[in-house]
């Protein structure tokens, strides 16, 4: 079955633990990308990767890393979080022009 | 940044009725356009895309499109509770290649 997995799928952790939230597809898309959700904000991009070792800022990075070493694999880390870093994030891929598959989804709260 | 703006609703109608669901960009580049779906606590999901101007027809969806006025819509024909759910107007910033930019969203109710 194609798809994009997230792992965790929930996360509670305190300010300052590093942490790594995984995303993985199977449908070898070059594309790659990283969202965050917040009530009343809507979805934001965070980080994308347009191939293995090509990634960019999308409108929030700060705060945020990413790699691609390998192009079914790109993993969010967040070195030391912060409680505004609580949210709902998103991982997805694409191959055609736009045409994004999403993950389900990581509830991270940050105490 | 380029902005896509959607009213957030709630936009409520009846069983059977017809939904419509507006959007605007800013972008005057931009070339496609897309609406997802997503449920409450899902991810969002592709329901229809539009390249050109005028309507777009896919089983109960119809995507319109008007370039010159900088609008998108979604119309939902014989609406059914299963439709409940917000509806994201998600247009790409001319030159980008991949990346997409969101509109908040409208929340559609569709009551029995």
């Amino acid at each position: 079955e194609a798809q994009v997995t997230q792992n965790p799928r929930y996360l509670i952790t305190v300010t300052g633990k590093k942490l790594t939230v995984t995303c993985s597809q199977n449908m070898n898309h070059e594309y790659m990308s990283w969202y965050r959700q917040d009530p009343g904000l809507g979805l934001r991009q965070i980080y994308y990767s347009m191939n293995v070792e090509v990634t960019d800022k999308g409108d929030v990075p700060e705060g945020y890393k990413v790699s691609r070493k390998e192009k079914r694999n790109f993993p969010l880390i967040l070195e030391s979080p912060s409680p505004n870093q609580t949210s709902l994030y998103f991982c997805a891929s694409s191959q055609n022009y736009n045409e994004q598959f999403f993950g389900p989804g990581t509830r991270l709260t940050v105490l | 940044q380029k902005e896509v703006e959607q009213n957030s609703g709630p936009l409520s109608v009846p069983e059977g009725a017809i939904a419509s669901l507006n959007c605007t960009y800013s972008d005057r580049g931009s070339q496609s356009f897309f609406w997802y779906r997503q449920y409450s606590g899902k991810s969002p999901e592709l329901i229809m895309f539009i390249y050109s101007n005028g309507d777009k027809e896919d089983g109960r969806f119809t995507a319109q499109l008007n370039k010159a006025s900088q609008y998108v819509s979604l119309l939902i024909r014989d609406s059914q509770p299963s439709d409940s759910a917000t509806y994201l107007c998600a247009v790409p910033p001319s030159g980008s290649g991949y990346a997409l930019n969101f509109g908040k969203g409208t929340s559609l109710l569709v009551t029995p």
